[in-house]
């Protein structure tokens, strides 16, 4: 049981490159999230699932995009990268839509140049 | 701003004295949840607890609920080293229909 996984752990990207974040959970839950974290800061909420065929904006949904693939996987997708998107990103589920507990994956470290 | 705001931003304490974090949020919740954040890794949910609650108790953890004050306050007892990390609250907002972090509280506890 892996819990929540996330590829790559690191990336490096130009300015205008595009690029897919990966998330998975294999504890059959039903609603998964998207979060950045910019340093000495809280998260800040991308995007979010609900349930396998929904995905709603958060606060901060400009320049990504999402694809809730299955019930499993949750993409996040920069079309263009910039250096405003220079951040740590997590991944999240939950058995259900917030306030449930969310479980979380070990973070992308990704560099826009 | 963040609904839910953790205070002090830093705090530095020995190993064996207590711990206390408070977090402030802005508009009605129906819970509050505390996370630990160590260096490097993602969150790990640490205790929820209700708006009708008042206090809950998680081995060395204590939370406590202010409704009317919206606050929070988690305090870990006898801390250890090993509970140096960064800590956050995430309110949840009935209306929103979902959870806000705060930017979270550093501790050190240095043995």
């Amino acid at each position: 049981n892996a819990g929540v996984t996330q590829t790559p752990k690191f990336q490096v990207l130009k300015t205008g490159q595009s690029m897919t974040l990966q998330c998975a959970q294999d504890m059959n839950h039903n609603s998964m999230y998207w979060y950045r974290q910019d340093p000495g800061m809280g998260l800040r909420l991308i995007y979010y699932s609900a349930s396998e065929g929904t995905t709603d904006k958060g606060e901060v949904p400009n320049g990504y995009n999402v694809s809730r693939l299955n019930k499993r996987e949750f993409s996040l997708r920069l079309e263009s990268a910039a250096p405003s998107q220079t951040s740590v990103y997590f991944c999240a589920s939950s058995a259900n839509r917030a306030p449930d507990t969310q479980y979380f994956g070990p973070g992308t470290r990704l560099t826009v140049l | 701003s963040q609904q839910g705001e953790e205070d002090p931003q830093a705090l530095s304490i020995q190993e064996g004295e207590n711990a206390t974090m408070n977090c402030s949020y802005k508009t009605s919740i129906n819970n509050l949840q505390w996370y630990r954040q160590n260096s490097g890794r993602g969150l790990v949910h640490l205790i929820l607890i209700r708006s009708n609650e008042r206090e809950k108790h998680s081995g060395r953890l204590r939370v406590t609920l202010d409704t009317s004050k919206k606050s929070s306050s988690l305090l870990i007892t006898a801390s250890r080293a090993a509970d140096t990390a960064s800590y956050f609250c995430a309110a949840y907002n009935t209306n929103a229909g979902k959870s806000t972090f705060g930017d979270g509280t550093t501790l050190t506890v240095k043995p």
